[in-house]
């Protein structure tokens, strides 16, 4: 069975372009979640999908970040502009089911992104 | 709000001996926990989690952690480290279905 697939895998980019990242999921998982992971440190949610809605958004900077998860299938995050501050990995995972709180998260490789 | 501490960022130990990998959380409700391990360049593996049930759980890859909620910690251990062991690991709590991540541990196995 496929994991989780993220790409690009790597993206430089100069400050105040455009990026995005994709993701998809393992199949059938109705719960896609997007996490940051800045430099050591451990990853923090920016935004959980429960199939297409977005269920908790609370800790993405919607000034210039933008996801979507159209079909409830793949995701797309977004971020425009981009700042100094934004250069981390950016983690996509997913889970089986919707609003269980103890069911296991499968994580894809990141998508590496340095903002010069 | 929930969270977790992992204390010591760097652990190092030599080929065959124990790991120990300190977490202590802080919840306000009875806790899901739980152990993900992250080699280099890529994404966050489970090794095993707590979930109210038995209090020593078994992992993958050997490890094990025991919930003590006396000492509101839940420590992973693996009796024999490998060279393979060498990864980071992060210690997590879920809050409402959303993991609160450590800061993590660096694992060094020396031969």
């Amino acid at each position: 069975e496929a994991g989780v697939v993220q790409s690009p895998r790597y993206k430089i980019i100069e400050k105040k372009q455009p990026v995005a990242f994709w993701c998809n999921p393992i199949s059938g998982h109705n719960t896609l979640y997007w996490y940051r992971q800045n430099l050591g440190q451990g990853p923090e949610l920016l935004i959980r999908y429960e199939n297409e809605e977005a269920v908790d958004d609370s800790q993405l900077p919607k000034d210039r970040f933008s996801a979507e998860r159209l079909k409830g299938v793949d995701s797309t995050l977004k971020i425009q502009p981009a700042e100094l501050g934004d250069s981390a990995v950016y983690l996509c995972a997913s889970s089986l089911l919707a609003g269980a709180t103890t069911d296991t998260q499968y994580f894809g490789p990141g998508t590496r992104l340095t903002v010069l | 709000a929930q969270s977790v501490t992992q204390l010591g960022s760097h652990v190092s130990v030599s080929e065959g001996a124990l790991v120990l990998l300190r977490c202590n959380y802080s919840s306000s409700v009875p806790p899901y926990l739980f152990w993900y391990v992250q080699y280099p360049n890529q994404g966050l593996q489970l090794l095993l989690k707590y979930t109210s049930a038995a209090t020593l759980v078994k992992g993958i890859n050997g490890f094990e952690a025991e919930f003590k909620k006396s000492e509101t910690s839940f420590h992973l251990t693996k009796p024999s480290a490998h060279m393979r062991d060498a990864a980071e690991y992060f210690c997590a709590v879920s809050e409402t279905h959303k993991l609160i991540f450590g800061t993590g541990t660096r694992l060094q196995v020396f031969p």
